[in-house]
């Protein structure tokens, strides 16, 4: 079964700072994807890679860059965090679209 | 855009009785409705996986399609306190390779 593991799990940032979530998978997925959930949306997808070195945007990229440096891992950099983005992330691998394995979140909030 | 809505929002029942949950989608045409459990804590665990009008088991989990409706269901036969979380229903557009996620609905199940 896919391991998908992200740090940290809780995260308290200022307005205007800047915070990295990170995953990592070890189940040699080629395709990771960002997601966040807020209450009343479910999940919305901010930003997916098809493998190392790429990024592709998801349907809320803004505000939201993303790195994929090496097949396992795959971050998520808010330059500027903001309090909207305070948020409960989820990152997930998967490979082809068909299943996607899900880690455990990271629980953010930008006071 | 595809939109995914669950009802209720929350839901109590007692340890053994049956509990109901409901998705409507927006596209007919959707071909991958998937539900997901997600504890507190925990990432998110696919449960039941359907890709055709009709029933689907897995375990004490059920799944019931009807694309007609624009609706797929989860039926969760003798619910135990440990499946206390929120189920997540995920709808697929044919065309789409993208999972549209519900808003949840939170299951407590009183001993």
């Amino acid at each position: 079964e896919a391991a998908v593991t992200q740090s940290p799990r809780n995260k308290v940032a200022v307005t205007g700072g800047k915070v990295t979530l990170s995953c990592n998978q070890t189940n040699n997925h080629n395709n990771m994807y960002w997601y966040r959930q807020d209450t009343g949306h479910g999940l919305r997808l901010i930003h997916y890679s098809y493998g190392a070195g790429s990024t592709e945007k998801g349907d809320i990229p803004d505000g939201y860059k993303a790195s994929r440096p090496s097949q396992e891992n795959f971050s998520l950099i808010l330059e500027l965090a903001t309090p909207s983005q305070t948020s409960v992330y989820f990152c997930a691998s998967g490979e082809g679209h068909y299943e996607q394995y899900f880690g455990p979140g990271t629980r953010l909030t930008v006071l | 855009q595809q939109k995914v809505q669950q009802s209720p929002e929350s839901l109590t029942v007692s340890e053994g009785a049956m509990a109901s949950l409901n998705c409507t989608f927006s596209d007919g045409t959707s071909n991958n409705f998937r539900w997901y459990r997600q504890h507190s804590a925990k990432g998110l665990e696919v449960l039941v996986s359907i890709f055709s009008d009709g029933e689907k088991e897995e375990g004490r989990f059920t799944a019931h399609l009807n694309r007609a409706n624009l609706h797929v269901s989860l039926h969760i036969r003798e619910p135990q306190p440990s499946d206390s979380a929120v189920y997540l229903c995920a709808v697929r557009s044919s065309g789409s390779w993208q999972l549209i996620f519900g808003s949840g609905t939170q299951l407590t199940v009183m001993p």
